[in-house]
């Protein structure tokens, strides 16, 4: 079975300060996407952002940058200069049926809260 | 552009009532349509999801089932809900099968069922 694993349940941060949350997954496919989601308190899950398995490059959306380590299947986010409204819960996700179904699977999360 | 809505957004039922949750998706056509179960503030389940009308496809057996009536309208049932039927139920949707070429999920606010 194809599976996204995040090992760490709860994690802090100081505001400004830089944290990093992870995740690893198994495949046996070659080109795929993964995907970090947040969960704010709110409760709207919004994309964060995302790496095609392809590209060497790791993806970068402003603040927020993945180490992707694909020989290890280990996807995980940083976050740089953390700010208050970045607490939220972090999913990280992957088509964990294979590209052709269609569907995401998506880790347990990880609830991150950043401190004043 | 493209919006999601989710009703109702909290509900307290007895065991042994009827369920129906509604998804909603405007502003675009043919959309893959998914209800995802949270349990307990944790990680995503995906139960039902379908990629037209009238086709769904469970994912995990249950006591609950969906229904797609029209393109844009997902609906997730019970006829006697249980106990462990309660958690937050999340809507999505996707333009074509979400995580290949980089798609993603939209999400609905949720729907937080607490059943006594």
């Amino acid at each position: 079975a194809q599976t996204v694993t995040q090992s760490q349940p709860e994690m802090s941060v100081q505001e400004a300060e830089t944290v990093t949350l992870s995740c690893t997954y198994d495949t046996s496919e070659n080109n795929y996407y993964l995907f970090w989601y947040k969960q704010p308190p709110s409760r709207q899950m919004i994309l964060v952002i995302r790496q095609e398995a392809y590209k060497q490059q790791n993806a970068t959306e402003n603040r927020f940058s993945v180490n992707f380590q694909k020989a290890a299947k280990s996807f995980s986010l940083k976050i740089s200069d953390s700010q208050l409204g970045d607490t939220a819960m972090y999913f990280c996700a992957f088509p964990g049926g294979g590209t052709s179904y269609g569907k995401l699977t998506f880790g347990q999360g990880t609830i991150l809260t950043v401190h004043p | 552009s493209q919006t999601i809505h989710q009703w109702p957004a909290t509900l307290v039922q007895p065991v042994g009532s009827p369920l129906s949750l509604e998804c909603t998706v405007e502003g675009t056509s043919n959309p893959n349509l998914y209800w995802y179960r949270q349990a307990a503030g944790r990680g995503l389940q995906l139960l039902f999801y379908s990629v037209g009308i009238g086709q769904i496809s469970s994912e995990v057996p249950q006591n609950l089932s969906a229904s797609r009536p029209q393109d844009r309208q997902f609906i997730l049932s019970s006829k006697k809900l249980l106990l462990s039927d309660s958690g937050f139920y999340l809507c999505a949707w996707s333009l074509g099968l979400a995580g290949a070429r980089g798609r993603e999920l939209f999400f609905g606010e949720g729907s937080r069922l607490t059943v006594l």
